[in-house]
């Protein structure tokens, strides 16, 4: 049980254009999600956490703006990257959690590339 | 915020000796630890988890001990493996119930030669 799935696995686009990553619980419901960016050789770092029906809480430094979340179900959850650029690029986690819960489960990641 | 250190961030062992991994974290608020294996590419993966409540808990070759009084927590490895060669990363929990989130630490590479 507690598997969170991501698609794309890997994306690449042009810089200028918006990108968007989904992040799904398929077999349990996801009060909370978070979505994070690990660069190589680093640790992982939140972006943000996002509850069902409500806006997200972005962690101080990342722009609301461009890094769109959207957790508009129990099992879904989508980061869109606007107006991507190359310093954009990057591994993005999500991770999921049963209200309640204190364990995370993590999606397998996307790799963004942005030329 | 949390803080999280984490040490070594690199261990090279022969298999079957053992490896300690250790963290410190500095909000005494904390209550939930948990520990994360990562291969290259992949998803963090859950190993174990200790509560502030319990100060060790085991899973046959893993282990993880906590001292809420100094504030750091360990993973024991016990007859490593090649395939226990991945990175490690520590993690504490910040924020009361209804908003919490997990602080990583740096990450521990560990290698196992055969």
């Amino acid at each position: 049980g507690a598997v969170v799935s991501q698609h794309p696995s890997w994306v690449i686009c042009k810089s200028g254009t918006s990108v968007k990553i989904e992040c799904r619980s398929l077999d349990f419901q996801a009060t909370t999600m978070f979505w994070y960016r690990q660069f190589p050789k680093q640790s992982l770092m939140l972006m943000a956490t996002s509850n069902e029906g409500s806006k997200a809480t972005y962690e101080q430094g990342v722009e609301k703006d461009k890094f769109l979340i959207n957790h508009a179900s129990l099992t879904l959850s989508t980061l869109t990257v606007t107006s991507a650029h190359p310093e954009d690029s990057s591994f993005y986690i999500c991770s999921a959690r049963l209200g309640g819960a204190d364990t995370q489960y993590f999606g397998p990641g996307t790799r963004l590339t942005v030329l | 915020g949390e803080n999280v250190e984490q040490h070594p961030s690199t261990l090279s062992v022969q298999e079957g000796d053992s490896a300690v991994i250790k963290c410190t974290y500095s909000d005494s608020a904390s209550n939930y630890f948990p520990w994360y294996k990562q291969e290259l590419g992949k998803r963090p993966q859950l190993i174990i988890d200790i509560r502030s409540n319990v100060g060790e808990k085991k899973d046959q070759r893993i282990a993880v001990t906590l001292n809420k009084t100094a504030k750091h927590f360990s993973l024991h490895i016990t007859e490593t493996q090649p395939e226990d060669s991945a990175v490690y990363f520590c993690a504490a929990r910040f924020g009361g119930s209804g908003y919490s989130t997990l602080t990583f630490g740096k990450g521990t590479m560990l290698l196992v030669s055969p």
